[in-house]
């Protein structure tokens, strides 16, 4: 079975400067998707990112951008310009290319709980 | 509002009680999951609907769980003779497409067992 782990409970970033949360994951699998989903207090889980993991190229959506490291199984998420809306907690997430036998379904860390120092 | 949608929100209940609570999916989602957080947790994968087949089952989820997904529209997940330890945020998702697309959250359901 996947594992993912968040080693930073939580995280701390002025307005405006850069923070990177940090996700490792352990697979057997070559092929995987992995996700960085945000949960802000009372509201949905929003997807912020996602990497297919036979693409080299990292990832980026505006101020979001990870370092997906494949052999090291590392997946960190980077944060410029953080704002206040980006407090929230952030959940890496993995999912297997396949379906049935335990593989439906995305596995995730327990999460990080980002602050933003105004 | 177009999104996932749970029902109810918050759910406070008697140890003992049975509960069920009910997610409507996008409406163009084929696929639905269900998942259970507990504070200080990720969420947790419970199971999982491909139309109305209910493909996956954890081993999360004990005999006193029971999902459906009649007419592969809304869903209804029941839990029976309700324990403590049932209290956590059950959250419903939904997809569709091909397996690694995005999986668009509901706000969850809130279980209190008291």
């Amino acid at each position: 079975a996947q594992t993912v782990t968040q080693s930073q409970p939580e995280m701390s970033v002025q307005e405006a400067e850069t923070v990177t949360l940090s996700c490792t994951y352990d697979t057997s699998e070559s092929d995987y998707y992995l996700f960085w989903y945000k949960q802000p207090p009372s509201r949905q889980m929003i997807l912020v990112i996602r990497q297919e993991a036979y693409k080299q190229q990292n990832a980026t959506e505006n101020r979001f951008s990870v370092n997906f490291q494949k052999a090291a199984k590392s997946f960190s998420l980077k944060i410029s310009d953080s704002q206040l809306g980006d407090a929230a907690m952030y959940f890496c997430a993995y999912r297997s290319p396949y379906s049935g036998g335990g593989a439906d379904g995305l596995t995730f860390g327990k999460g990080t709980h980002l602050i933003i120092q105004p | 509002d177009t999104g996932v949608s749970q029902d109810p929100r918050h759910k406070i209940t008697k140890r003992g009680q049975n509960v069920t609570f009910r997610c409507d999916p996008i409406s163009e989602h084929n696929r639905l999951y269900w998942y259970r957080q507990t504070l200080g947790q990720g969420p947790e994968f419970l199971t999982y609907f491909q139309n109305e087949a209910q493909l996956e089952k954890s081993r999360l989820l004990s005999d006193r769980f029971s999902a459906e997904r009649p007419k592969g529209s809304f869903s209804t997940l029941e839990i029976q003779r309700t324990e403590q330890g049932d209290s956590a945020m059950y959250l419903c998702a939904s997809s569709r497409g091909l397996v690694g697309t995005e999986a668009f959250f509901g706000q969850g359901t809130r279980l209190t067992v008291v």
